[in-house]
Formats: C-alpha cells, sequence, structure tokens
C-alpha cells in the first residue's frame, strides 16, 4: 500500500545549528508534499509545502526539496531556536486525494 | 471567521458506549476528513468526504461512521467504543481535494476509553 517512511523519529540539536529531516514515499503518481509542525497539545499546522513541479521552496528559515525520481523529500531548518522544538510530520498526496503521514519526528533545540 | 471546530474536547466513555465527535468549518471547504492520532503513529485517516453527500473510508475505518449532510458538518460516530479508540482525533478540511489546497486542522478530541 501507499506509505511514507520519515527519518529520524527524534533529532537533538544546538541553538543556532541546522536540522534535516527526511522522507521517502512510494506512490510515485504523488504531486503535493506538506510539512506540519505539532506542538505539544496542540493542533498540526502548516509550515510549508511543495508540488511536484519544482525541486525547491524556501521561507526564510526553512526549506523543503523535492527528488521526484529518487521519491525523497526532506525540510531543511536553519539557525534553529527553542521554539523550533516540536513534532514535525511529512505527508504526501495519496492516489485518493488524500493526505498520507509520516510518523513523525520530535525535534529538541537545545540552548 | 472560527475555522474547524472539534467538540468536544475532552470525552472519558466506557466500553461499549457510543458517541458522536463533532467537526464544523466556515470556510465553505468541500473535502474534510477525520484523522487519529496515536503516540508514534502519526495520523492516520478514518474517513473522508469530498462533498456534501459524499463519504469514503480511510486506512483505519472500523468502529466509526460519518455523514455529510452539510458542507459545513462532518460528525464522526463510535459505534460501541473500545479500549483500541483511546486516542486524539482530528479533523481537517481543505478548499478542495487534497493536492490543490492545503488542510486545516481543528484543536483535537481527545477521547479516552475505560
Amino acid at each position: 500500500g501507499e506509505n511514507v517512511e520519515q527519518h529520524p523519529s527524534t533529532l537533538s540539536v544546538q541553538e543556532g545549528d541546522s536540522a534535516v529531516i527526511k522522507c521517502t514515499y512510494s506512490d510515485s503518481a504523488s504531486n503535493y508534499f506538506p510539512w506540519y509542525k505539532q506542538e505539544l497539545g496542540k493542533r498540526p499546522q502548516l509550515i510549508i509545502d511543495i508540488r511536484s513541479n519544482v525541486g525547491e521552496k524556501k521561507d526564510q528559515r526553512i526549506a523543503v526539496t523535492l527528488n521526484k525520481t529518487a521519491k525523497h523529500f526532506s525540510l531543511h531548518i536553519t539557525e534553529t531556536q527553542p521554539e523550533d522544538s516540536a513534532v514535525y510530520f511529512c505527508a504526501a498526496r495519496g492516489s485518493q486525494g488524500n493526505l498520507i503521514f509520516g510518523k513523525g519526528t520530535k525535534l529538541s533545540v537545545k540552548p | 471567521n472560527a475555522g474547524v471546530t472539534q467538540t468536544p474536547k475532552f470525552q472519558v466513555l466506557k466500553t461499549g458506549q457510543s458517541m458522536t465527535l463533532q467537526c464544523a468549518q466556515d470556510m465553505n471547504h468541500e473535502y474534510m476528513s477525520w484523522y487519529r492520532q496515536d503516540p508514534g503513529m502519526g495520523l492516520r485517516l478514518i474517513h473522508y468526504s469530498v462533498g456534501a453527500g459524499i463519504t469514503d473510508q480511510g486506512e483505519v475505518p472500523n468502529g466509526y461512521n460519518v455523514s455529510r449532510s452539510t458542507t459545513e458538518d462532518f460528525p464522526l460516530r463510535l459505534l460501541s467504543a473500545a479500549p483500541s479508540q483511546t486516542s486524539v482525533y482530528f479533523c481537517a478540511s481543505s478548499q478542495h481535494t487534497v493536492g490543490s489546497q492545503p488542510q486545516h486542522f481543528g484543536d483535537g478530541t481527545r477521547l479516552s476509553i475505560l
């Protein structure tokens, strides 16, 4: 079936360092890849998304890259801050038009 | 503009009881969906709807029913609650089928089944 693999499951970095989270997807027809940030006890919130017609998208300290040939996409956070600490989920559009989520990465940014 | 509103925020049930989780959106979105979130499992799709009168099953539909009589509302019914349904439930909506518009999530309902 369709699935999205996300790595690592936990990531700890020092404040100011960069963080990278990687995902792979199984459905080569997927064309939409959002990233969500979820703080403890809160709802998932969209932080950035990318469509299959581009290879990279940036928004301030956050960037997402997409390699359709390899079916990989990654989230890059530069100059990390303590408020970046949260669980991050990647997702890919499935064949029925729904989102298929990875299992999440818990990012901890140490001051 | 409230976005996606879920009620209740918390609920405790006994095994075998039934209940309905409410979800309403005021953005005139066509697409609505229900997810459950369990530790280490991410978000798994239960049921979804692409418009009023149309519903379909997701990855984990067993034990749940949905209906979509209006564009605004998409309630989730637990028919006979089981401890395995203890979870956090999120409702989400988007203007159209995912792929062209981002999904907006509600605040969630924390459900415990004893």
